[in-house]
């Protein structure tokens, strides 16, 4: 079975400032997806950033990139110029190959307080 | 093209009612993904439905739970006789299997149960 661990509660950083929220998984599979998902206090699931285990080049969408390390089953996320507005809780999330469905596996969440 | 549509938003049920839980999936889509979220915690797969089939339901308790997404109309979780442990944020996303790598979340629906 899949898992998901992210092992910072909380974080906070500075406005401006760049943060990096660890994500470790555990999987048998070779192609799968991971994600990272923000909730902010709206409680909505906003969709961060994408990565597919089968591309070696990082994922990166605007100030958001990745680090993927896929020997060592890492996903870390890196905020650069952060935002008030990234004020939220961020979750971790492990997908096996769309075709069998999106079923994601979520870690416990970070929560990220930037503050000004 | 609206996106997935959750009701209620919230929803309040004393011990041992019914609670219905709707979910509507974005328009072409037909698999449908219930989590729950307890307070504090990340969220947790329950169920995968399509049409008229259960997928998966690895993640649904044995009992007083049950989900169904039917030919026509909304998928329907289902909680009989509600205890105060079943108070959560529940949501549904929706996913079509035709190469896309998203799946996209609904806004959720409390439940307190008091």
């Amino acid at each position: 079975a899949q898992t998901v661990t992210q092992s910072q509660p909380e974080m906070s950083v500075q406005e401006a400032e760049t943060v990096t929220l660890s994500c470790t998984y555990d999987t048998s599979e070779n192609n799968y997806y991971l994600f990272w998902y923000k909730q902010p206090p709206s409680r909505q699931m906003i969709l961060v950033i994408r990565q597919e285990a089968y591309k070696q080049q990082n994922a990166t969408e605007n100030r958001f990139s990745v680090n993927f390390q896929k020997a060592a089953k890492s996903f870390s996320l890196k905020i650069s110029d952060s935002q008030l507005g990234d004020t939220a809780m961020y979750f971790c999330a492990f997908m096996k190959h769309w075709r069998e469905g999106h079923k994601l596996i979520f870690g416990t969440g970070t929560r990220l307080q930037v503050f000004p | 093209n609206a996106g997935v549509m959750q009701n209620p938003r919230h929803l309040v049920r004393r011990r041992g009612q019914e609670a219905r839980l709707r979910c509507s999936p974005m328009k072409g889509h037909s698999h449908v993904y219930w989590y729950r979220q307890l307070p504090e915690e990340g969220l947790k797969f329950m169920v995968y439905l399509q049409k008229e089939n259960i997928i998966d339901e690895s993640g649904m308790p044995k009992e007083r739970f049950s989900a169904e997404f039917p030919k026509e109309g909304p998928s329907i979780l289902r909680i009989q006789q509600v205890v105060r442990g079943d108070s959560a944020a529940y949501f549904c996303a929706s996913s079509s299997i035709r190469g896309e790598t998203e799946a996209f979340f609904g806004q959720g629906t409390r439940l307190t149960v008091v």
